[in-house]
């Protein structure tokens, strides 16, 4: 079983759609908990932190469910430029696991 | 500018040949790591290193040297590329030094290695 998993997508979806993804680990040690954007061919960029209580950043909830081991971002209302692979990152206390990402298409 | 810099930027190369990538922060973060990312696998760690002239491998290490000699700099060395090292290679920094667990890295631009 890979240390953290994702649906692989990809998700195909309409401009203003809501869609959600969901990130499962293995390490129930892990300290924390982040969402970054990959655009093709690009560097990952952190696009938010997670917290326990979970959080928002305009667009953007994170939610993170430690009992479950798993962690979820929603995007609402959907742009073009939302486009891109949303890769979960569990951090221990070394290292920094990454799952292999989630493609999202969003069309006009 | 806060940046993670990487050179080269794409090379190809061929089995057998030394090559080094190197990267450099400016950022004064004790953290830094090599990764590489290959289709359906994902970010995998090659190398990571706490701090000045502490290194520890990751997930997938072998065939892969590195060095800490300076707090701003984490070379990636292939002493001997094979074609089975064609990849992207990342290089990311954070802050802390004490794991680097609880701190987001900030990543290079990428550097595409094709070994022939």
């Amino acid at each position: 079983r890979k240390e953290v998993e994702q649906d692989p997508g990809p998700f195909n979806v309409p401009e203003g759609a809501t869609v959600a993804f969901n990130c499962t680990y293995s390490n129930s040690a892990s300290q924390s908990f982040f969402w970054y954007r990959q655009d093709c061919r690009k560097e990952p960029k952190l696009l938010m932190s997670v917290y326990s209580s979970g959080n928002e950043d305009g667009r953007f909830t994170a939610q993170l469910n430690r009992a479950s081991q798993y962690i979820s971002l929603l995007i609402r209302d959907s742009k073009l430029s939302d486009s891109a692979t949303y890769l979960c990152v569990v951090n221990g206390r070394d290292d920094m696991r990454f799952g292999a990402g989630t493609r999202l298409t969003v069309k006009p | 500018e806060a940046q993670v810099t990487q050179n080269p930027r794409y090379l190809i190369t061929v089995t057998g040949k030394k090559l080094t990538v190197t990267c450099s922060q400016n950022m004064n973060h004790e953290y830094m790591s090599w990764y590489r990312q290959d289709p359906g696998l994902g970010l995998r760690q090659i190398y990571y290193s706490m701090n000045v002239e502490v290194t520890d491998k990751g997930d997938v290490p072998e065939g892969y040297k590195v060095s800490r000699k300076e707090k701003r700099n984490f070379p990636l060395i292939l002493e001997s590329p094979s074609p089975n090292q064609t990849s992207l290679y990342f290089c990311a920094s954070s802050l802390s030094g004490d794991g680097g667990g609880n701190q987001p890295q900030h990543f290079g631009d990428g550097t595409r290695l094709s070994i022939l």
